[in-house]
């Protein structure tokens, strides 16, 4: 079974200060996802990550696949209030046409 | 093009009564996704169709769980009966591509009490 482990659960901090959450797998996968979850919303597409150490930057997000594409991470600069949410990685099973989650960063940034 | 529908977006029951969620997917995906996300985790799959077949139902607790997919478009989710810990967040996801493209609807937030 394919898992995804997702650090820290919760965070909060103040409006301007750096961040970074890490996904992290024992196991190899093809590529992986980032998912933002807003209250009372369904997960929506941040970024998809397909090769080993492959960098991809949206905004004051940056994103980064493992060499090994086992692990990625997710940092955000200067982050503002807009950035709350819960943030999931997410990557498919082998084999199969479905995603599996890890348990989400639950991030508040405090004005 | 718009997005994944859902229905209701909230349900109230009392434990052993029975539930039902509607999704209609996104025109043209072929692949339907309905998740279960407990609050403070991730979704776990419970059911994936491709048209209107059962792809993988392995997670889904078949003693309370069903769900259809008819003429291959819209879905639906039922629970008989339902117990406390099936409070959650249902949420339908449709695909055009596997796990390429996937769109999410807004859920629906089921209270067991």
């Amino acid at each position: 079974t394919q898992l995804l482990e997702q650090s820290p659960q919760f965070l909060s901090i103040q409006e301007g200060e750096n961040l970074t959450v890490y996904c992290n797998s024992s196991s190899v996968f093809s590529s992986l996802q980032w998912y933002r979850q807003e209250p009372g919303e369904g997960p929506v597409l941040l970024v998809t990550v397909v090769t080993g150490g492959e960098v991809k930057k949206l905004k004051r997000l940056t994103f980064q696949f493992g060499d090994a594409r086992k692990d990625s991470s997710l940092h955000i600069t200067a982050a503002q209030p807009g950035d709350t949410g819960l943030y999931l990685c997410a990557g498919p099973t082998q084999g199969a046409q479905k995603l599996v989650f890890g348990q989400g960063t639950r991030l508040t940034i405090n004005p | 093009e718009a997005g994944v529908a859902q229905s209701p977006r909230y349900k109230i029951i009392e434990k052993r009564q029975s539930v039902a969620f509607w999704c209609n997917p996104i025109s043209g995906h072929a692949t339907l996704y309905w998740y279960q996300q407990i609050l403070g985790q991730g979704p776990k799959l419970l059911i994936q169709f491709q048209n209107n077949g059962v792809v993988d139902d392995s997670q889904l607790p078949k003693d309370r769980f069903s769900a259809e997919r008819l003429k291959g478009v819209d879905s639906t989710l039922k629970i008989q009966p339902a117990k406390l810990e099936d409070s959650a967040v249902y949420l339908c996801a449709s695909s055009r591509a596997g796990v390429y493209g996937y769109t999410f609807g807004s859920g629906t937030r089921l209270t067991v009490v």
